[in-house]
């Protein structure tokens, strides 16, 4: 069954340092997203991705962060500085339309030190 | 802004009986609501959609009710199995082109043998 795989399952950086974040999205999916959940909170909205470009974004995805489809198969989030409220598990998620479930990563634990 | 709530943080079921775990919504806008299961370390995994046109929707032991008058939405599992213990999270698609989920605070599910 094809699935969303994510690398690496675990990242610790200390603040201020750069992190990318890899995803490999269901090879004939079209739409990309990245998620995060903070530990106890909800899952939150980061970016959406098609056609090579952003679709849409939150509040959260501020400069520091930056998404990227380097090739056929690959989708990248990259975060510049690494504040400590980074510090959260982030999921890749990708789906075939707009009106079909998405489909998600392991996800990426993410510490910020 | 809580656009989707999960008022119910946890819930325990015998197994063979049914588990009801709920949603609630105010965004009249949302036209797909769709429910994840989640294990810890793991990736939310996608069990049920529904549009809006529908009022209910059945897959195998999962059924899905919406009450667009309410904006309330339910997910039924009968019966329940030690397997279904996981964190339930509701999730609601905005109408239109984005495909971004909002996302509840999720039910934690213990099903007991």
């Amino acid at each position: 069954e094809p699935e969303v795989t994510q690398t690496p399952s675990h990242q610790v950086t200390q603040m201020g340092q750069e992190v990318i974040l890899r995803c490999v999205p269901i090879s004939n999916h079209l739409y990309f997203y990245w998620y995060r959940q903070i530990l106890g909170q909800k899952v939150e909205f980061l970016v959406s991705f098609y056609n090579n470009e952003i679709s849409e974004k939150s509040e959260i995805f501020d400069d520091q962060f930056s998404v990227e489809r380097p090739d056929g198969s690959n989708f990248t989030l990259k975060i510049r500085s690494t504040k400590l409220e980074d510090s959260a598990m982030y999921f890749c998620a990708s789906s075939w339309i707009v009106y079909s479930e998405a489909f998600f990563g392991q996800g990426t634990r993410l510490t910020v030190v | 802004d809580q656009q989707v709530k999960q008022n119910s943080p946890s819930l325990s079921v015998q197994e063979g009986r049914i588990s009801i775990l709920n949603c609630d919504y105010t965004n009249s806008m949302f036209d797909y609501f769709l429910w994840y299961k989640k294990y810890p370390a793991e990736g939310p995994t996608f069990l049920i959609s529904i549009s809006s046109i529908k009022d209910k929707n059945e897959d195998g032991r999962f059924t899905v009710f919406l009450n667009k008058s309410a904006k309330h939405l339910s997910l039924h599992i009968v019966p329940s199995q030690p397997g279904d213990s996981a964190v339930y999270f509701c999730a609601a698609h905005y109408g239109g082109a984005t495909n971004k989920l909002i996302f509840g605070t999720g039910t934690l599910l213990a099903v007991q043998p």
